[in-house]
Parts: structure tokens; sequence; C-alpha cells
């Protein structure tokens, strides 16, 4: 059964680093797209990035970029999200997911993290 | 402001037909396939279509979607109660190099 497992909520305080994760399993972790997806509260879905495991080969939304940092450790079918400086602004739920294969698969979202609460505040 | 625009309500009463627009352009759903998310209140969203038209398993045949040029559409026959939910469309995007987009989601409310 493929499941992707995120790590728990988190709180912290403006300024600080964070480093979020997800665990895949059931699949080839490193066959497979893992894209990372924001939605701040009362708000819709948006596409922060995706990395492919087996190469690390990474691309960031416009928005993104240099705002934060995916990564992923193959040894451990695990992908990242961190943030270097966090801002009240990236007080978010952020669900990590895997991308299907190939252009049949229309490169969908097929499976979903629960999710992971991020909340920043003095 | 999403990339992919949808209206961002629709409603229906149980049993009805409704649809959902989702309009693009050329980099995006002029050229890639569109996928569809449910996302039911306060859960993960869940892959509905993906491919355009294509449903995976367990997904019921009384959700269709379709597409023509740069725009694509969610049909939802014989309405449910459950069927409550949001509503993404998303596209791979040519111009991104890599990451997708969005539509900004539909509320759908059942009378």
């Amino acid at each position: 059964e493929v499941q992707l497992v995120q790590s728990g909520a988190e709180v912290k305080k403006p300024g600080e680093s964070l480093k979020i994760s997800c665990k895949g399993s059931g699949y080839s972790f490193t066959s497979y797209w893992i894209g990372w997806v924001r939605q701040m509260p009362g708000k819709g879905l948006e596409w922060m990035g995706t990395i492919y495991p087996g190469d690390s080969d990474t691309r960031y939304s416009p928005s993104f970029q240099g705002q934060v940092t995916i990564s992923a450790d193959e040894s451990i079918s695990t992908a990242y999200l961190q943030w270097s400086s966090l801002k009240a602004s990236d007080i978010a739920m952020y669900y990590c997911a895997r991308q299907g294969r190939g252009y049949s698969s229309g490169y969908s979202f097929d499976y979903w993290g629960q999710g992971t609460l991020v909340t920043v505040s003095s | 402001q999403s990339v992919l625009t949808q209206p961002p309500s629709a409603s229906g009463t149980p049993g009805q037909r409704v649809t959902i627009s989702c309009s693009g352009s050329s980099s995006n759903i002029g050229s890639n396939p569109v996928n569809w998310y449910q996302q039911l209140p306060g859960t993960a969203p869940k892959l509905l279509i993906y491919s355009n038209n294509q449903r995976p398993s367990g997904v019921p045949d009384r959700f269709s979607g379709s597409k023509s040029g740069t725009s694509a559409s969610l049909a939802i026959s014989g309405l449910q109660s459950e069927d409550e939910a949001d509503y993404y469309c998303a596209a791979w995007d040519d111009s991104l190099n890599g990451p997708g987009v969005f539509g900004g989601g539909t509320k759908l409310t059942v009378l």
C-alpha cells in the first residue's frame, strides 16, 4: 500500500528555521516525483515545487524559488521542505504528494500525505 | 491570483448535474493533461480525475472530466450531499520548467 506520512504539526517563532518531512512507503521512492503543496488558512492549493529523489532534480515554482528548499534522502525514502527563516506569512498546511509517472498519468498527484500544519507566532 | 481560473462557487440540489469550469492557457491546459482534485472539509486533497477524463479506481462514474483547447470542465451527475467539497483543477505548465499550477478552487454546495 502506497503511503506518504508527514511529520507532525510545528509551532515556531518568526526568524526560526524549520524542516518538515514526508516519508514514502509501499513503492519505489526513487522512481516518482514528490511535490509540495501549500494551503494557507481558508485558501486554495499552491504548487510549491517538486523533486525527483532518484537524482535530486528539483524544480521550484517562481513564487517559492529562494523562499524554501526541497530535498530528499533516498536512503530513508524521505522528502523534506525547509525554511531558513520563517515568517508569519508561512502559516499554512503543507502537503506532500506523489506524482504519477508519464504523460498518461497526467502528472497527477495520485497519493497525498496527511499534511503538516506550520504555525509561526511570536 | 491563480494561473488557472475557476468559479469560486457552484451549487446544486441532490440528483442534479453540475459542472465546474477551468480556464488556462496554451502553456498549461492547452498542451498538457488536466487533473481534478476533491478536498472534503478538514482533509487532504484526493485525486478525482486524471489525464483529462480518467477516473482512479474507486471514484464513482458520476464524476467525469473533459478538455477542449485551453479549457477543461468537471461534471458531477446525480449530485449527493457528500459531494459538498472544494474542487481544484491542475495542470503541468511548460513555462515553469517543472512544477504545475492549480486553479483557485470551487466550493460546491449541495442545497
